[in-house]
């Protein structure tokens, strides 16, 4: 089975801290896709980012960096001098190969992170 | 790209009615879309997958005859919750993911509140 662990319920940070989200997951699968959502208020789910399980190439776009690690199950997520527009609820998420079949594409979410900016 | 709409954004309900919740994917064929729950302050819990043209595969626990999906098009997905409870009061988001793609992409949400 598929778990996603945010351990991190709730951040609170003042505006251009630099802030770390952490995501650690298990699956037995050797393809697999990670993602990155983020929900503001509003409720919509903005993507973010993928990576598949062969690409262990950390990203950075703009302020926003990811770090992916195999060998500690890790996908954490780091956002460089936060701004107040950054409060949301950031979801770290997990699926299958969607190749196998309609259900591989099914995503496994964490707990979710809220992450305060404060002005 | 990748826009995925939902209607309506905000319903308020008497109990025993039923109430249609439409995903529509703008700009791309959405083969496969997904149907979620939230609760405040929760994660996503997936409800149901459903391809076009096919039946919904719901996720254990899921009352298929009180969630009825259909995927009529390849841009059009609805979910009507039959005979509606406060109960099922929640936040309901759609998502949908084109063939051979990877990343689901959600509509905005529907607030739904049985009185």
């Amino acid at each position: 089975a598929q778990k996603v662990t945010q351990a991190q319920t709730e951040i609170s940070v003042v505006e251009k801290e630099d802030v770390t989200l952490d995501c650690v997951y298990e699956t037995r699968d050797t393809t697999y896709y990670l993602f990155w959502y983020k929900q503001p208020p509003s409720g919509e789910l903005v993507f973010l980012i993928r990576r598949n399980s062969f690409d262990e190439q950390n990203e950075i776009s703009g302020r926003y960096s990811w770090n992916f690690q195999k060998s500690t199950s890790s996908f954490n997520f780091t956002i460089t001098a936060s701004q107040v527009v950054d409060s949301a609820v950031y979801f770290c998420a997990l699926s299958k190969d969607p190749a196998g079949g309609t259900s591989y594409g099914k995503l496994t979410f964490g707990q979710g992170t809220i992450l305060t900016v404060h002005p | 790209g990748a826009v995925v709409s939902q209607h309506p954004s905000r319903v308020i309900c008497k109990s025993g009615t039923s109430v249609k919740i439409e995903c529509r994917s703008l700009d791309f064929q959405a083969t496969t879309m997904f149907w979620y729950r939230q609760f405040p302050k929760q994660s996503l819990m997936l409800m149901a997958t459903s391809n076009e043209g096919s039946k919904a595969t719901y996720e254990q626990g899921v009352e298929k005859d009180k969630f009825l999906i259909n995927h009529a098009s390849l841009t059009l997905s609805t979910l009507t919750v039959t005979s509606a409870h406060p109960e099922d009061s929640s936040f309901y988001i759609c998502s949908a993911r084109e063939r051979a793609k990877v990343t689901q992409y959600f509509g905005p949400g529907t607030r739904l509140l049985v009185l």
